[in-house]
């Protein structure tokens, strides 16, 4: 079993959608959870983290943490064509673990 | 604030060889990562530095290894290049101190291929 787990897509909304993006993960031990987001042919960037259950927001995102279920999610609101990219679900303990990704295509 | 800094952006070398890459974090990040992405794996965590002391390591073999200096700066070396070690390298630094993970930000990388 993966570490950290993601669909690996790809996932298709239409602008102006709702994408919902899904990461669980093995450690019981995790404490930390994130969400990157990698556009083609360059490095991650930070969109948002959370360390306690339930919801946290961020302008058109927001991250929802579930540690009963090991389960971490983000969503966007008001898709935008920018928005288009692999998103990374990060996990820490100790060390950080990534999942593998999940593509994003936002359709105009 | 200037972000994470990695040279070289690209390396060509030949199985067999070795290469060293180089870290400069963010200043007052005293954490640095080592993480390769390969299409097929993803993002596979190779080690972790604080404080010039080793504080986490990932499962590659001895051949990867890596170091920290004490101004946080970092280099890591990867010794007998083998064809599978082509990959992108990324470094990201952070805080490294708290009770939970700090955000990891990271540099550029540095795309290896080996021939």
């Amino acid at each position: 079993q993966k570490e950290v787990e993601q669909n690996s897509g790809p996932l298709s909304v239409p602008e102006g959608a709702i994408a919902s993006l899904n990461c669980t993960y093995s450690d019981r031990g995790s404490q930390s959870f994130f969400w990157y987001r990698q556009y083609s042919g360059k490095s991650p960037e930070l969109i948002m983290f959370i360390y306690s259950n339930g919801d946290k927001e961020d302008g058109r995102f927001t991250a929802q943490l579930n540690k009963a279920s090991q389960y971490v999610s983000l969503l966007i609101r008001d898709s935008q064509p920018s928005d288009s990219a692999t998103y990374l679900c990060a996990v820490g303990n100790n060390d950080m673990r990534f999942g593998a990704g999940t593509r994003l295509t936002v359709k105009p | 604030k200037a972000g994470v800094t990695q040279t070289p952006r690209y390396l060509i070398k030949t199985r067999g060889q070795q290469v060293t890459l180089s870290c400069s974090p963010i200043s007052g990040h005293r954490s640095v990562s080592w993480y390769q992405q390969t299409p097929g794996q993803g993002l596979q965590f190779l080690f972790e530095y604080f404080s010039e002391t080793q504080r986490n390591k990932g499962n590659f073999p001895g051949r990867f290894s890596g170091r920290q200096f004490s101004n946080s700066r970092s280099e890591m070396n990867v010794s007998t290049l083998e064809l599978g070690d082509s990959a992108l390298y990324l470094c990201a630094s952070s805080l490294g101190d708290g009770n939970y993970n700090s955000p990891l930000h990271f540099g550029n990388g540095t795309r290896l291929t080996v021939t």
